[in-house]
């Protein structure tokens, strides 16, 4: 089954402790992007990777970093999370042809205390 | 990417046609419109997309007006699953670059048994 997976779903840890969440899809998809939400703010764009090796910023990539050493995963890393980074996280793929057409993972869920 | 119009919510009977309409009369010729919905915190899902012509896929069917100007996703039998956010997208379909999605409010559906 085409998917986009995240693990973990749910999190809670404290502040300025280290964390990855992990994305991994099986679709071979070149481009993968990590989104926030939170209430009243709608989804926003934190990182995205045009293909293994190429990454950039998105909307608000402070306190946050990413890594694409294979195609199929694209970790986000919180060196030092804090408060203002709960909220809850989608990872996204899509084809190169195609990226108007985005695969959605489940969505983890983080609170930092 | 042109600005879209939905109406914040909609309720529709369990059974029925459920239809949302939304409004990009600034879209361009080459852009398109895309539907996704999330439902309760899940991961956004693709539902459709389309240039000019109607659409239909297993979820659902897209009317472009003739004009562009407007569109409408039509849910042909709505059941308690389909209560959701919807969002209307109009954009090109890759432009090469970064292929952020820009969700706005949408609408909210719900499904009444």
């Amino acid at each position: 089954e085409a998917q986009v997976t995240q693990n973990p779903r749910y999190l809670i840890t404290v502040t300025g402790k280290k964390l990855t969440v992990t994305c991994s899809q099986n679709m071979n998809h070149e481009y993968m992007s990590w989104y926030r939400q939170d209430p009243g703010l709608g989804l926003r764009q934190i990182y995205y990777s045009m293909n293994v090796e190429v990454t950039d910023k998105g909307d608000v990539p402070e306190g946050y970093k990413v890594s694409r050493k294979e195609k199929r995963n694209f970790p986000l890393i919180l060196e030092s999370p804090s408060p203002n980074q709960t909220s809850l996280y989608f990872c996204a793929s899509s084809s190169r042809g195609e990226k108007g057409t985005q695969y959605f993972g489940p969505g983890t869920r983080l609170l930092v205390l | 990417d042109a600005k879209t119009t939905q109406p914040p919510s909609m309720d529709c009977a369990e059974g029925r046609a459920a239809n949302l309409p939304c409004n990009h009369s600034t879209i361009s010729g080459n852009e398109y419109v895309y539907w996704y919905r999330q439902i309760h915190s899940q991961g956004p899902q693709y539902i459709i997309h389309g240039l000019k012509n109607n659409e239909t896929n297993e979820m659902a069917s897209l009317i472009i007006t003739e004009d562009r100007k407007s569109s409408t996703l039509i849910l042909p039998h709505a059941t308690l699953r389909d209560t959701a956010v919807y969002y209307c997208i109009v954009r090109l379909q890759s432009n090469f670059g970064n292929e952020k999605l820009t969700f706005g409010t949408g609408t909210r559906l719900t499904i009444i048994p």
